[in-house]
């Protein structure tokens, strides 16, 4: 078992440029986690998915964040226009069912100058 | 979610047990507690979960009072590879929005020293 897989691990734009994120759960859990990372705030959760259905994006800071769940295997977290306070460390996490523990990927490390 | 509280910090010698304390005085009856850890620069890890019942499992054992109110983690023989970030969760079991939503606080950074 690979565990969760992002990608890129590290991440350096411009302000401006769009980004995308990319997360493989492991092969069927049903649950899916997007998280970020930063020294002042700490984790945070932006949105999750249920059986590839968004079910809650509270978290999401703003308009310029969206997320997919395309199929059981594959999510994206993207951020367009991309700004400087956007940079933190973006982890995905994936679980078999929504009231198991979450195994967490590696993380992407997100810096926009 | 019940928030939880835990204090910032604590030290541990190395080969001794470390007690880890949460408080979680507002758990509701459909919240199981959830610990993870995190080692510098790496994503958490899950380490055990329990409803009311003491849990143990290879990693920890788990201890929640009988009102639920507060639980400790325990680490047997704590070694220098388990200095990390320990948080404590509580979480909504079952089927709705806030079913599976696990919000992370500040947790513990245990040191374990030689």
């Amino acid at each position: 078992d690979a565990g969760v897989i992002q990608s890129p691990r590290h991440e350096v734009t411009e302000m401006g440029q769009e980004v995308t994120l990319r997360c493989k759960p492991i092969s069927g859990h049903n649950s899916l986690f997007w998280y970020r990372q930063t020294m002042m705030r700490g984790l945070e959760l932006l949105i999750y998915f249920n059986n590839n259905v968004p079910i809650d994006d509270s978290g999401m800071p703003e308009d310029r964040f969206s997320a997919k769940m395309p199929n059981a295997s594959f999510s994206t977290l993207k951020i367009q226009p991309s700004e400087p306070r956007d940079s933190a460390v973006y982890f995905c996490a994936s679980s078999p069912q929504v009231n198991y523990g979450y195994t967490f990927g590696s993380g992407t490390r997100l810096t926009v100058v | 979610d019940a928030k939880t509280t835990q204090p910032p910090s604590m030290d541990c010698a190395e080969g001794r047990a470390a007690n880890l304390p949460c408080n979680h005085s507002t758990i509701s009856g459909n919240e199981y507690v959830y610990w993870y850890r995190q080692i510098h620069s790496q994503g958490p890890q899950y380490i055990i979960h329990g409803l009311k019942n003491n849990e143990t499992n290879e990693m920890a054992s788990l201890i929640i009072t009988e009102d639920r109110k507060s639980s400790t983690l325990i680490l047997p023989h704590a070694t220098l590879r388990d200095t990390a970030v320990y948080y404590c969760i509580v979480r909504v079991i079952g089927s709705g929005t806030n079913a599976g939503k696990s919000t992370f606080g500040d947790g513990t950074t245990l040191t374990v020293k030689p």
